[in-house]
């Protein structure tokens, strides 16, 4: 069963926009994971945040967490068209490592 | 690192045929997984294995699926008889640990006719 749902589905913008992409979850959690994958490919890993941290940074992606709200953001700033892929976030939670993935929200970045 | 490595990149076969796909993971990395994609039910972690034991298999679909880590180095997902419904990618991904990231490979696309 899913744990995490992304939120859009499906997000089109113009090279240099920033892209938000959402992520709300059922249940506490241990870890929250952003993965990307293109086309035809394997998921890559973009950040992992813990339930005790609130943001985190890597590059041009941000990525916050609320836990009260039991979701999630990921951003990307000044987009480009590489960054066109599909994004998942992934939970773990209790004692079992069993990391869930959303369906995911595909980016189109136009140049 | 070569990364994970997973062959054959494509399967198509005939329904009732036995399917064996196969994973090598990272040197080093305790952890296995193995999902599937579909359009429908998105990523489903199927069995994930630590220390070549399975840990977790409750997503296998029925037992028709198997799957099996004789050593740190190698994992076989297996399917006889296969369905048309098994039609998917299948990824495997490995960890160092819990609470660290997965590495995936780049998945077999399975066509079952």
């Amino acid at each position: 069963s899913q744990q995490g749902e992304e939120d859009p589905q499906a997000l089109s913008i113009q090279e240099g926009e920033n892209a938000t992409m959402n992520c709300s979850y059922k249940t506490s959690i241990n870890n929250l994971q952003w993965y990307r994958q293109n086309s035809g490919r394997g998921l890559v890993h973009l950040i992992l945040i813990r339930s005790n941290e609130r943001e985190k940074h890597s590059g041009r992606l941000r990525v916050t967490l609320d836990t009260s709200k039991k979701s999630s953001s990921l951003l990307i700033t000044a987009s480009r068209a590489a960054d066109t892929a599909s994004y998942f976030c992934a939970t773990d939670r209790g004692s079992n490592y069993k990391l869930t993935f959303g369906k995911g929200t595909l980016l189109t970045v136009n140049p | 690192d070569a990364g994970v490595i997973q062959s054959p990149r494509h399967e198509v076969t005939e329904m009732g045929q036995e399917v064996t796909l196969r994973c090598k993971p990272i040197s080093g990395h305790d952890y296995l997984f193995w999902y599937r994609q579909t359009m429908m039910r998105g990523l489903e972690l199927l069995i994930y294995f630590n220390n070549n034991v399975p840990i977790d298999d409750s997503g296998m679909p029925e037992d028709r699926f198997s799957a099996k880590m004789p050593n740190a180095s190698f994992s076989t997902l297996k399917i006889q008889p296969s369905e048309p419904r098994d039609s998917a990618v299948y990824f495997c991904a490995s960890s160092l640990g819990w609470g660290t990231s997965l590495h995936f490979g780049n998945g077999t696309r399975l066509t079952v006719t």
